[in-house]
């Protein structure tokens, strides 16, 4: 069965620090994977996604993440952290062809110090 | 452009008392609709998806039901709150498989 994996539930850095929010899956067919983030009392905004060719993808706001075949991981990196992206980010993978449903991680907060 | 609503934004229930949350899509058509759950320290559960009219796929059993009574409405209801469906509920809808999400929809039931 399809799922996702987030290790580490909260996660704190210091402004300025490398940020690392790491995240596994597991799936039965080619996947599509995903990062959201989600700021106090919104909705989910897409950071960035990986569905075919290059596997470093960069998204928004200075993330990037790398689709790692062998490992089965989609870890979302940061050079250099902001207070401003202190939120809860979450992976999620699509468990089929035609996307009708993904599959979430259970959430990572980020804490940014200064 | 497409947008997702929801509403209301907050809402406050007693237990046994009737819930009906509502989501509207906008500059799209026929578009897969959910809706999720997300409750304290345990992220985001899929409660419900759509792919048209009249067609609702339920992930979990539960307290909670979902109509799409138009190609863009969608409508979580119940009929009886309780103290368990307190959270975040959050409506989407999809297009190539990247999900765009409504403003949320915070339930206290009390």
């Amino acid at each position: 069965a399809q799922s996702v994996t987030q290790l580490g539930s909260h996660v704190s850095v210091s402004e300025g620090a490398l940020v690392l929010l790491r995240c596994n899956y597991s799936s039965s067919v080619p996947p599509y994977l995903f990062w959201y983030v989600q700021y106090p009392n919104q909705g989910l905004q897409l950071l960035l996604k990986y569905t075919t060719g290059a596997t470093l993808v960069k998204g928004i706001n200075g993330f990037e993440a790398e689709f790692k075949k062998s490992e089965t991981s989609f870890h979302l990196t940061k050079p250099s952290a902001h207070m401003s992206d202190a939120a809860e980010y979450f992976c999620a993978v699509s468990l089929n062809q035609a996307g009708t449903a993904l599959i979430f991680g259970k959430g990572t907060t980020l804490s940014v110090s200064s | 452009s497409q947008t997702i609503h929801q509403w209301p934004a907050t809402l406050v229930q007693p237990v046994g008392s009737p819930l009906s949350l509502e989501c509207t899509v906008e500059g799209t058509s026929n578009p897969n609709l959910y809706w999720y759950r997300q409750a304290a320290g345990r992220g985001l559960q899929l409660l419900f998806y759509s792919v048209g009219i009249g067609q609702i796929s339920s992930e979990v059993p539960q307290n909670l039901s979902a109509s799409r009574p138009q190609d863009r409405q969608f409508i979580l209801s119940s009929k009886k709150l309780l103290l368990s469906d307190s959270g975040f509920y959050l409506c989407a809808w999809t297009v190539s498989r990247e999900l765009f999400f409504g403003e949320g929809s915070r339930l206290t039931v009390l």
